[in-house]
C-alpha cells in the first residue's frame, strides 16, 4: 500500500515569512510523529498525535512551531517567522500504534530559510 | 529524558568485513530499539528492532543484541556489501509516553569495494 508521503518536497522561504508543511500518513496509523533532522545530524523529535487525544508538544522548540492534524488522519506542521536556524529536513513519520511500534517515515520536506 | 550515544560517527570497511555500530541509553524504562538505514537524500527505513524482552535478534546478514543491565544495544551487519554504504541511526523509545523515538547522532558506514 502507499507509504507516508509528505509535500512539498523542498521548500525556500525567505527569513520572517510563514509556512505549512504537510504529512499524508499510512491509512489506518493512528499515530503521527513529526522530527527534525538537520544537516548531517540526528533525528530530534518535534510533535506527536494519537488518534483523538491531545498532541505531546514536548518537542518543539519555540513558541513559533505548531501543529494539528485533521480528522485523525493528515498533518500539517507550520512555523510562524522563520529563522535561518529553522533550515532542516522535517520528517514525518507514523505508526498503527501499540503493540506495532515501528515508525515508518516519509521523505521528508526539505525547508531552506533564506 | 532519554539521552541516545551511537559511536562510532564514521565507520570505513572492507567489502565482506564485518561491521558493528554501538548505541547507550540512559533511561531504563526505554523499551523498544529500532534500528535505521539512512542513505544519502533518501528516508529513514527500519532494518531491525529488538525489544526489552528478548537479548538478540537476527534478520539475514542483520542481527541486533541488547544488554538491558549496561543499556546498551549494538547493531552487527556481517558480510558487509557497497551497498550497505549509507548513515545508520539507533533509536529508543519508552512505552506509554507517545513511543517517540530518541535517536543516536547517526554512523556513517562506509564498505569500501
Amino acid at each position: 500500500g502507499a507509504g507516508v508521503s509528505q509535500s512539498p518536497s523542498n521548500k525556500v522561504t525567505e527569513k520572517g515569512k510563514d509556512v505549512e508543511l504537510r504529512c499524508d500518513p499510512i491509512s489506518g496509523h493512528t499515530a503521527l510523529y513529526w522530527y527534525r533532522q538537520s544537516l548531517g545530524q540526528g533525528l530530534e523529535f518535534l510533535i506527536y498525535f494519537q488518534g483523538n487525544s491531545a498532541p505531546d508538544k514536548s518537542g518543539l522548540p519555540s513558541d513559533r512551531f505548531s501543529a494539528e492534524r485533521t480528522g485523525g488522519s493528515v498533518s500539517t506542521l507550520t512555523i510562524q517567522r522563520t529563522q535561518q536556524e529553522d533550515s532542516a529536513v522535517y520528517l514525518c513519520a507514523s505508526s498503527s500504534g501499540q503493540p506495532s511500534y515501528e515508525q515508518y517515515f516519509g521523505p521528508g520536506t526539505r525547508l531552506t530559510v533564506t | 529524558g532519554e539521552n541516545v550515544e551511537q559511536h562510532p560517527s564514521t565507520l570505513s570497511v572492507q567489502e565482506g568485513d564485518s561491521a558493528v555500530i554501538k548505541c547507550t541509553y540512559s533511561d531504563s524504562a526505554s523499551n523498544y530499539f529500532p534500528w535505521y538505514k539512512q542513505e544519502l537524500g533518501k528516508r529513514p527505513q527500519l532494518i531491525i528492532d529488538i525489544r526489552s524482552n528478548v537479548g538478540e535478534k537476527k534478520d539475514q546478514r542483520i542481527a541486533v543484541t541488547l544488554n538491558k543491565t549496561a543499556k546498551h544495544f549494538s547493531l552487527h551487519i556481517t558480510e558487509t556489501q557497497p551497498e550497505d554504504s549509507a548513515v545508520y541511526f539507533c533509536a529508543a523509545s519508552i512505552p506509554n509516553a507517545g513511543n517517540m523515538l530518541t535517536f543516536g547522532g547517526g554512523t556513517r558506514l562506509m564498505v569500501k569495494p
